[in-house]
């Protein structure tokens, strides 16, 4: 089975800190993406990859940016950490054109 | 650019009754259709789709969905509910080569 895992279920932060989100996945897959859940929003995408050091802008760029210096790992990266910023974080990860496997998110608070 | 609609935010249903789930669907070209579930306090998972071929889809736990193009629509159904079925679930949509766009989600409630 495909597992993808996230580093942390439950996060609590301050306004204007630096948040490390990250995001690993075993089954050698080229695509990963970051997602926000909101409620009554769905999912919104942040950014994607298809290779590694390679990304692209998802529908809500601002404010997040991402590292994937390993085919396994893409990691969602909080500059400096707003209130608005509050939500669900959720990872995926597939093979081109097939469907996409979610970890089991990470819920951050930022105070 | 795609996009989705689910119409229902809520949907209630009595257990043993048939379930439907809409979706409605805009995309340039041929579309890749999906259906996830979602459990309380848990990600994303996967329950069917479709590329191509047959219009009636079957997938995990009972569930399937009609692709139906005139209507762009992909709802998703069950003959018989169960109270376990209840949960978050969400239609996403692609054309090839591009991201999942998914809907708002439409939370279903099976009755005892």
């Amino acid at each position: 089975d495909v597992k993808v895992t996230q580093s942390s279920r439950y996060l609590v932060k301050r306004t204007g800190e630096k948040v490390f989100l990250e995001c690993v996945q075993d089954m050698d897959h080229e695509n990963m993406f970051w997602y926000r859940q909101d409620p009554g929003l769905g999912l919104r995408l942040i950014y994607f990859s298809y290779d590694v050091k390679m990304k692209e802008k998802g529908d809500i760029p601002e404010g997040y940016s991402v590292s994937r210096e390993k085919k396994e790992r893409f990691s969602l990266i909080l500059e400096s950490a707003s209130t608005n910023q509050t939500s669900m974080y959720l990872c995926a990860s597939s093979l081109l054109g097939d469907e996409q496997f979610f970890g089991p998110g990470t819920r951050l608070t930022v105070l | 650019a795609q996009s989705v609609a689910q119409p229902e935010d809520q949907v209630n249903v009595a257990e043993g009754n048939p379930l439907t789930v809409k979706c409605t669907y805009s995309v340039s070209g041929n579309p890749y259709l999906f259906w996830y579930v979602q459990y309380p306090n848990r990600g994303l998972q996967f329950l069917l789709k479709y590329i191509t071929g047959d219009n009636l889809v079957k997938g995990s736990y009972g569930f399937e969905a009609e692709f139906n193009k005139s209507q762009t629509s992909f709802h998703l159904k069950k003959p018989s509910a169960l109270v376990s079925d209840s949960a978050l679930y969400f239609c996403a949509v692609r054309a090839s080569n591009t991201p999942l766009v998914f809907g708002k989600g439409t939370r279903l409630s099976v009755i005892a």
